[in-house]
């Protein structure tokens, strides 16, 4: 049973454009989450995170956006770069896990110049 | 540069044969992670390490094991490797406490024959 859900292998969009990647989740003991941005041949690289107890986190270009009740996550990029394309990883840690983070499968992102 | 090295970067293994993946931080976090990454299913986790001394078992830990002799290194061994191991296999540390975000090697490109 999938804990965390990216229900879209690949999106692309165009240069400039927004990028929106989102999430989904069943375990309501999940109190953290968290987006990777992985390159092939790479490991995957922190990008975000958000806490439970918060609604939307700002970096940069990056924005976290929580809906608790939906059991929903999603990721904005704007604009969304070349350099952007990548997949991209939505993970939960679980307050009662000891530690151990659910991935979801993950999201190609293709920016197209 | 502070990080996560691994070893080997890929490798071609016959069925049976013992192997072990090896995982050395230079960043002193004391929790450490083993993960597979395979098509279509994100990364699941294998073993785990809270701190020097200690390991519990992930999602996927048959046919895997770990020990965390200090904090530096947390080696992965395959007593007899079988086909249904071959992925892409990547070690993660991060800080202790809770909600922390997982820092990643590059990771171990493996293929049992």
């Amino acid at each position: 049973d999938q804990q965390v859900k990216q229900n879209s292998p690949s999106l692309s969009v165009q240069e400039g454009r927004i990028s929106i990647l989102n999430c989904d989740y069943t375990n309501s003991m999940f109190d953290y989450f968290l987006w990777y941005k992985k390159y092939p041949a790479e490991g995957p690289t922190f990008l975000i995170s958000i806490s439970s107890i918060k609604d939307k986190n700002e970096d940069g270009r990056f924005t976290v956006f929580l809906n608790k009740s939906a059991k929903h996550l999603s990721l904005h990029i704007v604009p969304s770069q070349p350099g952007d394309s990548a997949v991209y990883f939505c993970a939960a840690y679980d307050r009662g896990s000891n530690y151990k983070l659910t991935f979801g499968k993950g999201t190609l992102l293709t920016v197209n110049p | 540069i502070a990080g996560i090295t691994q070893a080997p970067t890929s490798q071609i293994l016959a069925a049976g044969r013992r192997m072990t993946l090896r995982c050395t931080q230079d960043m002193r976090h004391n929790a450490m992670y083993w993960y597979r990454q395979d098509l279509g299913l994100g990364l699941r986790l294998i073993h785990y390490s809270n701190t020097a001394g200690t390991t519990g078992k992930g999602e996927v830990p048959d046919g895997y094991s770990v020990s965390r002799a200090n904090t530096d290194d947390f080696p992965l061994t395959l007593a007899s490797a079988v086909p249904s191991q071959t992925s892409v296999y990547f070690c993660a540390s991060s800080e202790q406490g809770s909600n922390q975000p997982q820092h990643f090697g590059d990771g171990t490109r493996l293929s049992i024959l």
